[in-house]
């Protein structure tokens, strides 16, 4: 069965860092792109970073970009992002998604709650 | 960036009734349009890809329809584990997904 769990959530100050971690399970997890999606309370999901199965390829959106990383490690099944320059707009469930061969995004994790507070 | 627009945000139905979830794009997606489920706490359950094929394991009541800029899900006759929050997502393009808002089904 195919699995994913995120970990690392947590309530950071603002301008704090924060690593997310997204463990696979079920597949082969070199084979797939995987991706990072948030949703904040009361707002709809927003696409964060995507990451290509060997690492070579690597997006994210404009409201994070210069702030976040994602990797991967595929010897470990696992999926990261590591958060720096944390705002309140960062406050959100963070979900990883795994990507299949036409991108779709087939699995979710269950997601990890961030939350940036003083 | 492509806009997903979903209609209505909520929709009160009763049991053992139809359903019609409806999602725009500001341009075309083609195909590549999914439809996933949500219910608190839960992760986003993959329902229908392709704009109209169901995902394994998903019941035949729910189905879709639509291709380019104009999409529908259906759910022929509402269960009570139905009610959730529906969106939709299209990606055309990877690895820039957008989601539409979401539909709410709430119990009329």
């Amino acid at each position: 069965e195919v699995e994913m769990v995120e970990s690392g959530g947590g309530q950071v100050k603002p301008g704090g860092s924060l690593r997310l971690s997204c463990a696979g399970s079920g597949f082969t997890f070199s084979r797939y792109s995987m991706n990072w999606v948030r949703q904040a309370p009361g707002k709809g999901l927003e696409w964060v970073s995507s990451i290509s199965s060997y690492s070579t390829y690597m997006f994210y959106a404009d409201s994070v970009k210069g702030r976040f990383t994602i990797s991967r490690d595929n010897a470990k099944n696992s999926l990261y992002l590591q958060m720096s320059s944390l705002g309140a707009e960062d406050t959100a469930v963070y979900y990883c998604a795994r990507g299949d061969t036409t991108s779709l995004t087939d699995y979710w994790g269950q997601g990890t709650l961030v939350t940036v507070s003083s | 960036e492509i806009v997903m627009t979903q209609s209505p945000a909520t929709l009160p139905v009763s049991l053992g009734e139809r359903a019609s979830l409806s999602c725009r794009a500001s341009q075309s997606v083609s195909s590549n349009l999914a439809w996933y489920q949500k219910k608190p706490g839960q992760a986003p359950r993959l329902l229908i890809y392709g704009a109209s094929t169901r995902a394994t394991g998903v019941p035949a009541r729910f189905s879709g329809s639509g291709s380019g800029t104009e999409f529908t899900l259906t759910i022929s006759s509402l269960q009570s584990e139905d009610f959730a929050v529906y969106f939709c997502q299209q990606y055309n393009k990877w690895p820039l997904y957008t989601f539409g808002q979401g539909t709410k089904l709430e119990i009329k």
